[in-house]
């Protein structure tokens, strides 16, 4: 069965470092992976995806996230946080082959950037 | 501006009452889906549909049902709501055509509240 697991409840940052979200998941065969961020009493806005290909895809505001196939990870990153950038992300994951077009998605991980 | 419509935003409901909540897309994507969203849990899956006349179950589908009459609208009904339905509702759709990688575009939301 396909999971995505978020170990992070929440991450801390300061505003301009980097930030790094953790991401793994489970699936057979190639799936597509998908980042998601959520602001408050907001829908969910697609961030970023990785279908084939390079392994670092970059996405929306300045975020990027590296697919390693060999340990099934695909965690977000940012070179230089903003406070703007404090939300709730979702790594989410679809197995085209088996999945249809269910997407599977994480817990969430609460992102707050400091000033 | 294009995108999903959800009502009502937020609702209070008698448990015992059924209830249905109004999703309609104007984006013509032959999917959509019905997730809800609670603390800790992230987004679960109730329904879905590949298209207009057909419809799935995801992870959590009991004490829900779906109908897909046409393309853009695909209700979500609640026919005797229970306090564990409390939660937010998420209404998505996305591109399911041939070749389409099935990014998710989310409404706002719908907060329901069964007491």
């Amino acid at each position: 069965a396909q999971s995505v697991a978020q170990p992070e409840d929440q991450v801390n940052v300061a505003e301009g470092n980097p930030l790094t979200v953790k991401c793994t998941y489970s699936v057979s065969g190639n799936p597509y992976l998908f980042w998601y961020v959520q602001y408050p009493n907001r829908g969910l806005q697609f961030l970023l995806k990785y279908i084939t290909g390079d392994n670092l895809v970059k996405g929306s505001y300045g975020f990027e996230a590296e697919f390693n196939k060999s340990q099934t990870s695909f965690h977000l990153k940012k070179p230089s946080a903003l406070v703007s950038d404090s939300a709730l992300y979702f790594c989410a994951v679809r197995d085209p082959n088996t999945g249809g077009f269910k997407t599977i998605f994480g817990a969430g991980t609460r992102l707050f950037v400091k000033a | 501006i294009a995108g999903i419509t959800q009502a009502p935003t937020s609702q209070i409901l008698a448990a015992g009452r059924r209830m249905t909540l109004r999703c309609t897309q104007d984006m013509r994507h032959n999917a959509m889906y019905w997730y809800r969203q609670d603390l800790g849990l992230g987004l679960r899956l109730i329904h879905y549909s590949n298209t207009a006349g057909t419809t799935g179950k995801g992870e959590v589908p009991d004490g829900y049902s779906v109908s897909r009459a046409n393309t853009d609208d695909f209700p979500l009904t609640l026919a005797s709501a229970v306090p564990s339905q409390t939660s937010v509702y998420f209404c998505a759709s996305s591109d399911s055509k041939q070749g389409s990688t099935g990014e998710l575009f989310f409404g706002e939301g719908s907060r329901l509240t069964v007491l």
